[in-house]
């Protein structure tokens, strides 16, 4: 089975803090990891995906497959991160493509 | 056009109604996903097409739910006799190919609200 967590359903950060949004995954074989996120009355939007290690809007996402884990971070947070973060796993397959699992969502909050 | 598009944004059933929602991916893509998202929690799977073959409907949670993808581009998911229980955003996703780091683009879904 494979699954994803996200421990915090609400995050609150003042201006210009570092952030860290958790995530954490089980799954049996080599997963892909991405960072979903939907600002306020928007679709949801890839943020970034560990294959490409890249930062996007500042973030970073680093997979630790010791532990597990695929946390997002920002060094200095800024109000118009504001969002619902998503964390998702690519692993079952579906025919040729794979589907994704996500996690319960945080919503992160930053605070002026 | 410029991303998927869905119809209707919201829809409100009563408890036995049918509700059929359209998905318009993003021309030539050839994956399309659709997602149920609960009031509170992450998207969660429904079934899959690659072009107009339905690969994966093993997330569909029960016979009621039903989707079709007849010429491989709009995509309609249908939901026979509705409960209170299928009350949810309901998702379409579309991807350019079929590779696993494909991403996807959503719409901005269907709220259903079964009273």
């Amino acid at each position: 089975a494979q699954r994803v967590t996200q421990p915090e359903k609400l995050l609150s950060v003042f201006k210009g803090a570092p952030v860290e949004l958790k995530c954490n995954y089980s799954y049996s074989g080599s997963p892909e990891l991405f960072w979903y996120v939907q600002y306020s009355r928007q679709r949801l939007q890839l943020l970034l995906r560990h294959i490409s290690r890249e930062s996007i809007k500042g973030f970073t996402a680093d997979l630790n497959k010791g532990e597990t884990s695929f946390h997002l971070k920002k060094p200095f947070a800024q109000e118009e991160d504001s969002a619902m973060y998503y964390c998702a796993l690519s692993g079952r397959a579906s025919g040729s493509a794979r589907q994704l699992t996500f996690g319960s969502g945080t919503q992160l909050t930053v605070l002026p | 056009g410029a991303g998927v598009s869905q119809s209707p944004r919201y829809k409100v059933a009563k408890r036995g109604q049918d509700v059929a929602l359209r998905c318009d991916p993003i021309s030539g893509h050839v994956s399309l996903f659709w997602y149920q998202q609960a009031l509170g929690q992450g998207p969660e799977f429904l079934t899959y097409f690659q072009n107009e073959a339905q690969l994966d409907k093993s997330g569909l949670p029960s016979d009621r739910f039903f989707a079709e993808r007849p010429e491989g581009s709009v995509s309609t998911l249908k939901i026979q006799r509705t409960q209170q229980e299928d009350s949810a955003v309901y998702l379409c996703a579309s991807s350019l190919e079929v590779g696993r780091n494909s991403p996807l683009h959503f719409g901005n879904g269907t709220r259903l609200t079964v009273t």
